[in-house]
């Protein structure tokens, strides 16, 4: 498809368990973030891939929490020991450079994860 | 600490009336403000952005408006339309961070 696409769309897990949460960006696009939206708050930035640069991981809430970029593409959120406050939609987005106010940032659809 | 408040959680408008969602901030550095909508279960889309050396900007039936000296800004939509319905969410870019208010409803009634 043409937009970013984010899988899977919704993950409940376990305490305790590892989950990975995967990020296909725009064909083309250079500039990849991970986004966290809590319930009844606003977006929480986690991290920023810039093509082969490395990432600005300044966001990332604790050592639990990882996340990679391949080949300048797909992007793998990984969280483990998954604790109840992780509970939150997890967004992805991608732009073509390092969005400001005149480069548009394009967001997946999230992935909702539940941890029970 | 937020650095971008929405205040009003969320908004009820009639259709054809005028819609104006509020965004406050703290941080005199913000290069650029961005208004982005979002849909149930979709992400959020990009509306319209404003850079902090200008005071107004305008597209179709969105405008907004930055007020620097009251770190201030607003979105107008003129006339609201059913389709309006959303969360609207003020953003501020910080070099390539986007630093995020919480987000208002709005609801457009018939």
């Amino acid at each position: 498809g043409a937009g970013v696409s984010q899988s899977p769309s919704n993950k409940v897990t376990e305490k305790g368990k590892d989950v990975e949460l995967r990020c296909d960006p725009i064909s083309g696009h250079t500039a990849l973030y991970w986004y966290r939206q809590s319930l009844g708050q606003g977006l929480e930035f986690l991290i920023y891939f810039q093509g082969n640069s490395a990432p600005d991981k300044s966001g990332l809430p604790s050592d639990r929490f990882s996340a990679e970029r391949t080949g300048g593409s797909v992007s793998t959120l990984t969280i483990q020991r998954t604790q109840q406050e992780d509970s939150a939609v997890y967004l992805c987005a991608s732009s073509l450079s390092p969005h400001r106010g005149d480069t548009e940032a394009f967001f997946g659809q999230g992935t909702r994860l539940t941890v029970v | 600490d937020q650095q971008v408040k929405q205040n009003s959680p969320s908004l009820s408008v009639q259709e054809g009336r005028i819609s104006i969602l509020n965004c406050d901030y703290t941080n005199s550095m913000f290069d650029y403000f961005l208004w982005y909508k979002k849909y149930p279960a979709e992400g959020p889309t990009f509306l319209i952005s404003i850079s902090s050396i200008k005071d107004k900007n305008e597209d179709g039936r969105f405008t907004v408006f930055l007020n620097k000296s009251a770190k201030h800004l607003s979105l107008h939509i003129v006339p609201s339309q059913p389709g309006d319905s959303a969360v609207y969410f003020c953003a501020a870019t910080q070099g390539y961070q986007l630093i995020w208010g919480a987000g208002t409803k709005l609801i457009i009634k018939p």
